[in-house]
C-alpha cells in the first residue's frame, strides 16, 4: 500500500535562512508523482511543487525546490530564503499515475513550520 | 480562475441532524475530489467525480455519506444523522486532465457536531 511519511511534526527556522522538511514514501509502482501543499491558518490547500518519478531533474518553483533521491523514495521539500508568512503546515502527497488516470493523494501527517524572525 | 468556493466555511449542528455542503470547483476542470481532514492529520480521500459521474467512493465514506454532481459543475456532500465523530474539515478539490495537473483546494466547510 502507498504512504506517505513525514517525521518532523514541527519545525522553526529564522527568517531568511533556508529549512528542509522532511517526506519519504513508500510505494510499489515505478509510476508516481509527488507533491507539496501548503495550508496556513486560514485553512487552505495551496500547491508548491510537483515532482514526477521519471523526472531527471529535481523540481523546481521559486523559492521551492525538491530534492528528489529516488532510490531513498525520498523527496524533502527546501525552502530557501525563509519568509514569516511561510509559517504554516506543509503536507508531503504522492499519486500514482495508475490510478485510474485521476489523481488520488495520499498525504502524510504534515510539518508544522514556523518562521521566527 | 475564480479558485474552488466552499460553502459554508463553519457548520455546527447537533447530533443526528443532516447537513449539507456545496463546493463550486474552478470552471473549467471536470474533476472534483472530496477530502476530509481531522485535527492535526493530512487530508483523507472521500470520494472522485469525473464530470457527472462518480467513480470512486472511499471505504471513509459511510452509507450516511452521499456526494452528487448534478450537471458536471457544482458538486454537494450531505452527511445524515451526524455524529460526533463526523466533526471535521470537508476539503473539495477540482483538477483538469490527469498527468502533472495538480489539485486546486477550496477554503474547506469546518463541522463542528455536538
Amino acid at each position: 500500500a502507498q504512504k506517505i511519511t513525514q517525521t518532523q511534526p514541527g519545525m522553526f527556522v529564522q527568517e531568511k535562512e533556508a529549512v528542509t522538511l522532511d517526506c519519504t514514501y513508500d510505494t510499489s509502482d515505478p509510476s508516481y508523482g509527488l507533491f507539496w501543499y501548503k495550508q496556513p491558518s486560514s485553512g487552505e490547500m495551496i500547491f508548491l511543487i510537483y515532482q514526477g518519478s521519471y523526472d531527471q531533474q529535481n523540481a523546481t518553483e521559486g523559492r521551492y525546490s525538491l530534492n528528489f533521491q529516488k532510490a531513498r523514495k525520498s523527496a524533502n521539500l527546501v525552502i530557501s530564503a525563509s519568509q514569516l508568512g511561510d509559517s504554516a503546515m506543509y503536507f508531503c502527497a504522492m499519486r500514482e499515475l495508475e490510478s485510474g488516470g485521476y489523481n488520488k493523494l495520499i498525504f502524510g501527517a504534515g510539518t508544522r513550520l514556523a518562521v521566527h524572525p | 480562475d475564480t479558485g474552488v468556493s466552499q460553502n459554508p466555511r463553519h457548520k455546527i449542528t447537533k447530533r443526528g441532524q443532516n447537513v449539507t455542503f456545496r463546493c463550486d470547483p474552478i470552471s473549467e476542470h471536470n474533476r472534483l475530489y472530496w477530502y476530509r481532514q481531522t485535527l492535526g492529520q493530512g487530508p483523507e480521500f472521500l470520494t472522485y467525480f469525473q464530470n457527472e459521474a462518480q467513480l470512486e467512493k472511499s471505504r471513509l465514506l459511510s452509507d450516511r455519506f452521499s456526494a452528487e454532481r448534478p450537471k458536471g459543475s457544482f458538486s454537494t456532500l450531505e452527511i445524515q444523522r451526524t455524529e460526533q465523530g463526523d466533526s471535521a474539515m470537508y476539503l473539495c478539490a477540482s483538477s483538469r486532465a490527469p498527468g502533472d495537473s495538480p489539485l486546486h483546494f477550496g477554503n474547506g466547510t469546518r463541522l463542528t457536531v455536538t
